[in-house]
């Protein structure tokens, strides 16, 4: 069975621009989940969907958004990007809102 | 607000050197405790999840217990290939409804050395 993918993979971006990250689950698996990883702040979560309704919102400003789809498909969007955005962002699955979640392999985001 | 502690840092073990990895968790009503494997440049590995106190799973070289308080992360004889980032999440119900969100712990940076 095939994992969660992101893509892009790599990214940078000029401050005040805004990004698009996407993150295909797997197959089977409704609940999708973000979270933002950087080396001082550790793994931080931003926001979880679950039949493309938000379920759960971390600590983020509105300039962080998300979306999903009705194939489980998910988006998430930083708009008016800041320095303090460059991070890895990480994206995990699951079956049910919930249950054991599974990552995938990140979005390296830099801003420049 | 759902806090969870790793110790320590960073271990560094020689081949075959047991040891344990600690997690200490405070929730206002858990859901589970899960221990993710992350590689350098990569994704969390999904390794276990752990829902009542006494709880105990195996997997290969790796043990993961679970009370009240905290979860241990036992590694026997471990090898060069399991040095990696251990992380601990908790997941807290909310109202009898369990939700996706994940807090971890700032991870244990394990080295084996051969």
């Amino acid at each position: 069975k095939a994992g969660v993918t992101q893509t892009p993979r790599y990214l940078i971006k000029t401050r005040g621009q805004q990004v698009t990250l996407s993150c295909s689950p797997i197959s089977g698996h409704r609940s999708v989940s973000w979270y933002q990883q950087t080396p001082g702040q550790g793994l931080q979560f931003l926001f979880e969907y679950f039949s493309e309704t938000q379920r759960n919102k971390g600590n983020f400003p509105g300039r962080f958004s998300g979306r999903q789809f009705s194939n489980s498909r998910s988006e998430m969007n930083v708009s008016t990007l800041e320095l303090g955005d460059s991070a890895l962002y990480l994206c995990a699955s699951s079956l049910l809102s919930g249950y054991e979640q599974y990552f995938g392999p990140g979005t390296r985001l830099t801003v420049t | 607000e759902d806090q969870v502690t790793q110790s320590p840092e960073a271990l560094r073990l020689q081949e075959g050197e047991s040891s344990s990895l600690n997690c200490s968790y405070t929730v206002s009503g858990l859901r589970g405790l899960f221990w993710y494997r992350q590689d350098p440049g990569k994704g969390p590995e999904f390794l276990f999840t752990l829902y009542s106190a006494g709880e105990e799973k195996e997997k290969e070289r790796l043990k993961a217990t679970l009370t009240k308080k905290e979860s241990f992360l036992h590694i026997t004889a471990p090898k060069p290939e399991d040095s990696a980032t251990y992380l601990c999440a908790v997941q807290a119900m909310s109202g009898g409804t369990s939700y996706g969100k994940l807090t971890f712990g700032q991870g244990t940076i394990l080295t084996v050395h051969p």
